[in-house]
């Protein structure tokens, strides 16, 4: 089983600032995912990638996979980004065919206007 | 846009009793789940479902859970003798055919089990 570590746990930001979470996870993968967790408790899948970057509006994913690691980043943050923030694995060389995930504790973040 | 629906949202029960937790994935896609979140702790994968039947499963999904597509559209999860540390929001997700598609959550179930 993978450990998977997030950082930080909390995060405040002033609206308007480049905010970075990091993960990191302990063996090889071939995908990971980044959620978000609204305040209601929903779900929503951000980004699936297994190399390099993706971006999607103000959101960007890298992906470091001889480091395992991953940063999500959210350019020009705003208070409607306020959200916990959890990335997550498939079992160790499973494939990106596993969803059977192993979950970060996830990152709190609050963005203040 | 086209969105997994779950039912109850909220859903009270005594210990012992069972409880079918329902779930409308979206309609093309083939590939079903269920996870969930016990107050203050980590999402858990608790079962991966295709073509009828379980694809894999976490030690959490023991004997008392069971997984069915009774008709061509609702998901169901089924807890037979509930038990106090059952109490958790449970999400559904599916998602379509392919390797690398994202995961569609439902707005979840919150079990209490009292």
């Amino acid at each position: 089983k993978n450990e998977v570590e997030q950082s930080p746990q909390n995060l405040t930001a002033q609206e308007g600032e480049f905010i970075t979470i990091n993960c990191s996870y302990s063996v090889g993968i071939s995908a990971l995912h980044w959620l978000q967790q609204h305040p209601g408790g929903g779900i929503v899948s951000l980004f699936m990638l297994s190399s390099g970057k993706k971006k999607h509006g103000r959101l960007i994913a890298t992906i470091n996979i001889q480091e395992k690691h991953s940063s999500l980043h959210i350019t020009a943050s705003h208070p409607r980004d306020s959200a916990v923030y959890i990335c997550a694995v498939p079992p160790p060389y499973s494939g990106a065919g596993s969803y059977q995930l192993t979950f970060g504790k996830g990152t709190k973040l609050s963005v203040i206007p | 846009e086209p969105e997994v629906t779950q039912t109850p949202s909220h859903q009270v029960t005594q210990m012992g009793q069972e409880v079918i937790l329902r779930c409308v994935p979206i309609s093309n896609h083939l590939y079903f789940y269920w996870y969930r979140q016990i107050l203050g702790q980590k999402v858990e994968f608790l079962v991966s479902f295709y073509n009828n039947e379980i694809s894999e499963k976490s030690e959490i999904f023991d004997d008392q859970f069971s997984v069915e597509r009774p008709d061509g559209s609702n998901f169901t999860l089924k807890i037979r003798s509930t038990k106090l540390e059952d109490s958790a929001m449970y999400f559904c997700a599916s998602r379509e055919q392919g390797s690398n598609e994202k995961l569609f959550f439902g707005s979840g179930t919150q079990l209490s089990v009292l």
